[in-house]
């Protein structure tokens, strides 16, 4: 069973376009975080939200946590080819800490 | 500060062979995660540990596959009489305790000729 729906789950678009894309679930989550993983590599840890209706910045990177802890979305400005990998969510479902739950991940590609 | 580290990188071993893929935590990290992927699919759960304990292997196959985690030194994940179907990217990763954040491992990738 996927509990945690990542969408669109591919995207190609131009260099300075503005995206976002979207975590999904039917459970409430007690923290969630978002990865960005390159081929070849582990994934990376870019920001873990925790509150809901928590909104986090990372330079041109906006991620929000829905109020009710059972969403995420990442919203990225201005995309530069340096954006491109596939974009992992995970999260720790209420109650249970003792695994994540994953996405199977959005796959950016910007093209310059 | 050095991060999770994993070795080999790359692992070749023959049908029937063992492979040991070994994960060192970040320093001060106690909790270790092992995943598998596979292209085009998702990380898959294998096994928490905590120092000298399993504390969930749920989603570690009851067959040839185990992991340790000892007092002293790296994580071990030991794959015996590997097969084909076992070739994939195999993740560590730690945390400094449970439901916090966890930080990855550049993977093992691991080929069953």
């Amino acid at each position: 069973t996927q509990l945690l729906e990542q969408s669109p789950q591919f995207l190609s678009i131009q260099e300075g376009e503005n995206l976002t894309v979207y975590c999904n679930s039917s459970s409430v989550f007690s923290s969630l975080q978002w990865y960005r993983q390159e081929p070849g590599e582990g994934p990376v840890l870019l920001v873990t939200v925790v509150t809901g209706g928590e909104v986090k910045k990372l330079k041109r990177l906006t991620f929000q946590f829905g109020d009710a802890r059972k969403d995420s979305s990442l919203h990225i400005t201005a995309a530069q080819p340096g954006d491109t990998g596939l974009y992992l969510c995970a999260g720790y479902n209420a109650g249970n800490n003792r695994k994540l739950i994953w996405g199977l991940g959005t796959s950016l590609a910007v093209n310059p | 500060n050095a991060g999770v580290m994993q070795n080999p990188r790359h692992l070749v071993r023959r049908r029937g062979q063992e492979a040991r893929l070994r994960c060192s935590p970040m320093k001060g990290h106690s909790h270790v995660y092992w995943y598998r992927q596979l292209p085009e699919e998702g990380l898959k759960f294998m096994v928490y540990l905590q120092k000298e304990n399993i504390i969930d292997e749920s989603g570690m196959p009851k067959e040839r596959f185990s992991a340790e985690f000892p007092k002293e030194g790296p994580s071990i994940l030991r794959i015996q009489q590997v097969v084909r179907g076992d070739s994939a990217a195999y993740f560590c990763a730690s945390s400094p305790g449970p439901g916090r954040e966890q930080y990855f491992g550049p993977g093992t990738r691991l080929t069953v000729t």
